[in-house]
């Protein structure tokens, strides 16, 4: 399973990170994909990482605007702002896509992102 | 990468059948057989319905149905019922280890 970090309030500008760790498999053999939901909006694919060699991919809609972090020790994946804008303010998942597939099939319980001043 | 393009809402009767579009482009639902499917309830996660256009998770009842023609994919809901009522969202892979969701599509069971 994915298990997220709890619910975050920030001042915009105050840097942020959330994590996923995830647990009941091998960390290391599955993507850890990051997945954006804006109050009332649709899911939005942020990016992905590969724990066993950090290997991480952006969507250009986020590139640029976070950073996708994986420490294997923990089993855990990490998504961070370092100067959050209220535009920033979602709900956030963590999924896991298996080697070899194109799917995510397990998903954290989201973590709920507050920006506000 | 813009978003799949999706119906914003659907509906249909308890028993009947409604069918969930998702069109994409040359980069993304048409090359590959990677499009997926997840069912979202009011504050729930999301959850894998369908996945490579037409295979179902373990638990994942055989009333839903995935296809893909071209650039379109499909979800079939047959036999509804009140449990389905929710969002679903296709999904698909784009290359390069990208991936781009559709907008999401809400269903009401009347």
């Amino acid at each position: 399973q994915l298990v997220q970090s709890g619910a975050e309030v920030k001042k915009p500008g105050e840097s942020l990170k959330i994590s996923c760790k995830g647990s009941g498999y091998t960390f290391t053999n599955s993507w850890i994909a990051w997945v954006r939901q804006m109050p009332g909006k649709g899911l939005e694919w942020m990016g992905i990482i590969y724990p066993d060699d950090s290997d991480t991919r952006y969507s250009p809609s986020f590139q640029g605007q976070v950073i996708i972090s994986v420490d294997k020790s923990i089993s855990t994946a990490y998504l961070q702002w370092s100067s959050p804008k209220a535009s920033d303010t979602a709900m956030y998942y963590c999924a896991r896509a298996p080697d070899d597939s194109r799917h995510f099939d397990y998903w954290g319980q989201g973590t709920l992102v507050t920006v506000s001043s | 990468q813009s978003a799949l393009a999706q119906p914003r809402s659907v509906s249909g009767s308890p028993g009947q059948s409604v069918t969930i579009s998702c069109t994409g482009t040359s980069s993304d639902v048409a090359p590959y057989r990677y499009v997926s499917w997840y069912q979202q309830h009011p504050d729930k996660a999301p959850k894998l319905m369908i996945y490579d256009v037409s295979k179902r998770p373990s638990g994942v009842p055989d009333r839903f149905f995935g296809s893909k023609s071209g650039n379109t994919a499909s979800l079939t809901i047959s036999g509804l019922q009140a449990e389905d009522e929710a969002d679903y969202y296709c999904c698909s892979y784009a290359g390069s280890y990208t991936w781009v969701f559709g907008g999401g599509t809400k269903l009401t069971v009347l």
